[in-house]
């Protein structure tokens, strides 16, 4: 079965500092894709970056970029100049593209931007 | 583009009443999604549908809860009787055929009281 686990429940990063924000999954499906979304304290979840297990370059989107670790199953999120904006709530997600399309998803880390 | 619609965006009802929710995900896509969400944890998957059709609903607690989506566009979650356990955010997302990225919309935030 799939698993997700992010170990950080609140992370406090400084105004244009870098952060990163851990996952790491479970799953025995050798084809899977990795997610990791924001939400905001209105509720809604956005789409911040994807990357699939056979890529072979680590995905990045802006000031987003995906540490991917195969070996360790570990798909970490790193923020670059981190914005007052960027507060919110981030969690990881996997589906498996082979045995299903269910997405799961990580309990979530609560990031904290200070001025 | 519009994006995902859902609506009523707040609802608080009395244990065993019942209660609907309503989804019209991105014109096109194909996949809907419907989660709950429970305060302090990440979303879980009760129900996809593919067009009108029903792709896993594993996780949906089938007592309680349906959902149809008949004309394989908007689509409706329905809670009979609830619980209290079942307050939580009920987020509906679309994708295009099944595709990775996900549209979610802004959520409805049920309580039971």
């Amino acid at each position: 079965a799939q698993k997700i686990t992010q170990t950080q429940p609140g992370m406090f990063v400084q105004e244009k500092e870098a952060v990163t924000l851990d996952c790491t999954y479970d799953t025995s499906d050798p084809s899977y894709g990795l997610f990791w979304y924001k939400q905001p304290s209105s509720g809604e979840m956005i789409f911040l970056i994807y990357q699939g297990s056979y890529d072979q370059q680590n995905a990045t989107e802006g000031r987003y970029s995906l540490n991917f670790q195969k070996a360790r199953k570990s798909a970490n999120l790193v923020i670059s100049a981190s914005q007052l904006g960027d507060s919110a709530m981030y969690f990881c997600a996997m589906r498996d593209l082979n045995y299903g399309q269910n997405f799961v998803f990580g309990p979530g880390t609560r990031l904290s931007v200070l001025p | 583009e519009a994006g995902v619609a859902q609506s009523p965006r707040y609802k608080i009802i009395e244990k065993r009443q019942s209660v609907a929710f309503w989804c019209n995900p991105i014109s096109g896509h194909a996949t809907l999604y419907w989660y709950q969400q429970i305060l302090g944890q990440g979303p879980k998957l009760l129900i996809q549908f593919q067009n009108n059709g029903v792709v896993d609903d594993s996780q949906l607690p089938k007592d309680r809860f349906s959902a149809e989506r008949l004309k394989g566009v908007d689509s409706t979650l329905k809670i009979q009787p609830a619980k209290l356990e079942d307050s939580a955010v009920y987020l509906c997302a679309s994708s295009l055929n099944g595709g990775n990225e996900q549209f979610f919309g802004p959520g409805t935030r049920l309580t039971v009281l």
